[in-house]
This record gives structure tokens, C-alpha cells and sequence, in this order.
């Protein structure tokens, strides 16, 4: 168990709907970062907070946000949901967001879109 | 920016057999490496990193991975492996002149055989 949660397990929805995955990271740790990850594509990365702020963004869509919380959970938006969408998406954390960290990743949300 | 190479997406072994997991990257600043390993419907755990110093590390579970700079891999290797060791591993690296998000490779599936 790494300590990092995320909601739900599972996922189904249907094309054009808004879905928010929520992660609540690893006590003590500041840094959140959230992944995508599919067959086609591997694992990518899409946007990582620290303490609240972005502060670095990868290949993330404009359909989908973040945010993160005073309390230090953090949510991820995706709207307008399409097929392609279908993925793992992974909550890590980690506590100050340096190279140099491990990331701890939670068991992740499993997102169909049919 | 980084990049990162992991040469086979499969790789069968029999059991006590010794394997070798590759992996290579690019980077035109100096480097810290992972790897990580993702067991059937979990998320990624830390195997080991290099930060600096030896550049040999070695993780609780007899695995080890060399840092070699002049052929810019990091290549995993156990001398013997067990049925518990099949799941998907995972090289990354983040360089020291970036956001610090580390870049995942594609992943190789180790599957070792009775």
C-alpha cells in the first residue's frame, strides 16, 4: 500500500460526459502528479501541483483540469469525454516534487467511455 | 528534453533464470534514473534509482541496475528470477535541467515460466 488513494476504481461512462477523478496523496507529501496511461501511448504525464500550485504540465488536453486542495487532495476534470479517452489514470506523490523523489502512484482509476 | 528507450516490450524467462531488462535514454544534462515496477492491477512502485555516486544500485529484492554514462543506459538485471518477479517494469528518468518530471519509457513485461 503506498498510502496514496484514488476514486472510484472503476469508471464507465458515455461519449460527451464530464467525469472527476479524485486522488488524496501520501501523508506529509506536497506534490501531486497526475498520469494517463494506455496501450497505445504508454504512460504519460499530465500535470503535476505542489502545495495548491501547477507547477509543470505535460500532455494534457484543454477538455481536461486539476486542481488541488488546501487539504492537498487533488482532482482531475475530463469533459467532453470521446472513445480515446478510455485509459489508467494514475494519482502520484511525492513530497516536495524534485527530480530527485520518488513518486509514490496510487492504484489508479480505470476510465471506459463507451 | 529527455527521452527514454526501453528496448524489449516482452521478455520471457524461466524461473531462476538471470535476466537483463534494457533501457536507454537521452539527455543533454546530467540525468537521475528509475526504475520502476507495476504488478498486475496496481499502480507503479519504486525497484531503485540512481541520484550520483556508485553506479551501481541494488533494491531489497535482488534486483541491480548500472549507470553507464558513456552508452547512456541503465539496464536492470536479476541473476535469478522468480514466478512472483513477472510484472511490468518501467525505466524513467528526469535531468537536472528541466521541470524535473521524470519521462517513463514504454515499459517491458517481464513473464517468467515455471
Amino acid at each position: 500500500d503506498s498510502g496514496v488513494t484514488q476514486t472510484p476504481k472503476h469508471l464507465i461512462t458515455a461519449t460527451g460526459q464530464r467525469v472527476t477523478l479524485r486522488c488524496s496523496p501520501r501523508s506529509g507529501d506536497l506534490s501531486v502528479y497526475w498520469y494517463q496511461q494506455s496501450l497505445d501511448q504508454g504512460l504519460q504525464f499530465l500535470i503535476q501541483y505542489y502545495n495548491g500550485e501547477e507547477r509543470a504540465k505535460g500532455n494534457i488536453l484543454e477538455r481536461f483540469s486539476a486542481q488541488q486542495f488546501p487539504d492537498l487532495h487533488s482532482e482531475l476534470n475530463l469533459s467532453s469525454l470521446e472513445l480515446g479517452d478510455s485509459a489508467l489514470y494514475f494519482c502520484a506523490s511525492s513530497g516536495e516534487g524534485w527530480g530527485t523523489d520518488t513518486q509514490y502512484f496510487g492504484p489508479g482509476t480505470r476510465l471506459t467511455v463507451l | 528534453a529527455q527521452s527514454v528507450t526501453q528496448l524489449d516490450s516482452q521478455v520471457p524467462v524461466f524461473e531462476e533464470a538471470p535476466v537483463e531488462l534494457r533501457c536507454n535514454y537521452s539527455s543533454s544534462v546530467s540525468v537521475y534514473l528509475f526504475w520502476y515496477v507495476q504488478y498486475p492491477n496496481q499502480g507503479l512502485q519504486l525497484l531503485l534509482k540512481y541520484l550520483s555516486g556508485s553506479t551501481l544500485v541494488e533494491s531489497i529484492n535482488g534486483f541491480e541496475a548500472e549507470f553507464n554514462k558513456s552508452q547512456t543506459s541503465f539496464h536492470l538485471r536479476k541473476p535469478s528470477v522468480h514466478i512472483s518477479d513477472t510484472a511490468e517494469y518501467f525505466c524513467a528518468v528526469s535531468d537536472l535541467g528541466g521541470s524535473y518530471i521524470p519521462t517513463f519509457g514504454r515499459g517491458t513485461s517481464l513473464i517468467v515460466h515455471p
